[in-house]
């Protein structure tokens, strides 16, 4: 089956750009998202489309696709920017979550 | 604004069955596609099944192909999940999803 790899964990200083990638055999452009979760709360979609952001998504987050790897930035990383992060990857029938990378922000 | 509450949870033994239920408002339930996606204790996000907005094209994961069912009245703007021959491994919190909103899950345990 289709799997999608993610670090399991990134670590920064805040101020600092935070990078997760996320690698797959094939990622569809404009079919991948990134989703944030912090600690007893229901993940929050951060990036949709490789590169857009929900409206009251800080401009700090940013996503790019380069057809096996998409990244997810973090450009300035907060404190409050400290979570688990899962990339998720949807064609016509296959749907799949990345293992989550946990972000420190320290 | 939209909200997504699920239900039906609890505790069943393995083997049995469990319904389930995911009530929304805020939004035209009928002309949006919905996913249940499920996280085990501890563990990363799974999706797990996925039904358009009429309800002709709908899609399982692997894991519970078979034994899992989707399905949608979009008279009562709710969504449903029939599970069937729940194993240990099922035990995870589900989630009602219209991206980009999520219902806060309900937690499903299976267990002697």
């Amino acid at each position: 089956s289709y799997e999608l790899t993610q670090p399991s964990s990134v670590s920064v200083s805040p101020g600092q750009t935070a990078r997760i990638t996320c690698s797959g055999d094939v990622l569809t452009k404009k079919n991948v998202r990134w989703y944030q979760q912090k600690p007893g709360q229901a993940p929050v979609l951060v990036i949709y489309k490789d590169s857009e952001r929900p409206s009251g998504i800080p401009e700090r987050f940013s996503g790019s696709n380069s057809g096996t790897t998409v990244t997810l930035t973090i450009s300035g990383a907060q404190v409050e920017d400290e979570a688990d992060y899962y990339c998720y990857s949807a064609t016509d029938n296959n749907r799949v979550f990345g293992g989550g990378t946990k972000l420190t922000v320290l | 604004q939209v909200q997504l509450v699920e239900s039906g949870g609890g505790l069943v033994k393995p083997g049995g069955s469990l319904r389930l239920s995911c009530a929304a408002s805020g939004f035209i339930f009928s002309d949006y596609y919905l996913t249940w996606i499920r996280q085990a204790p501890g563990k990363g996000l799974e999706w797990i099944s996925y039904i358009s907005s009429s309800g002709g094209a709908i899609y399982y994961a692997d894991s519970v192909k078979g034994r899992f069912t989707i399905s949608r009245d979009n008279a009562k703007n709710s969504l449903y999940l029939q599970m069937n021959s729940l194993r240990a491994d099922d035990t995870a919190v589900y989630y009602c999803v219209r991206d980009p909103d999520w219902g806060q899950g309900t937690l499903v345990t299976v267990s002697s």
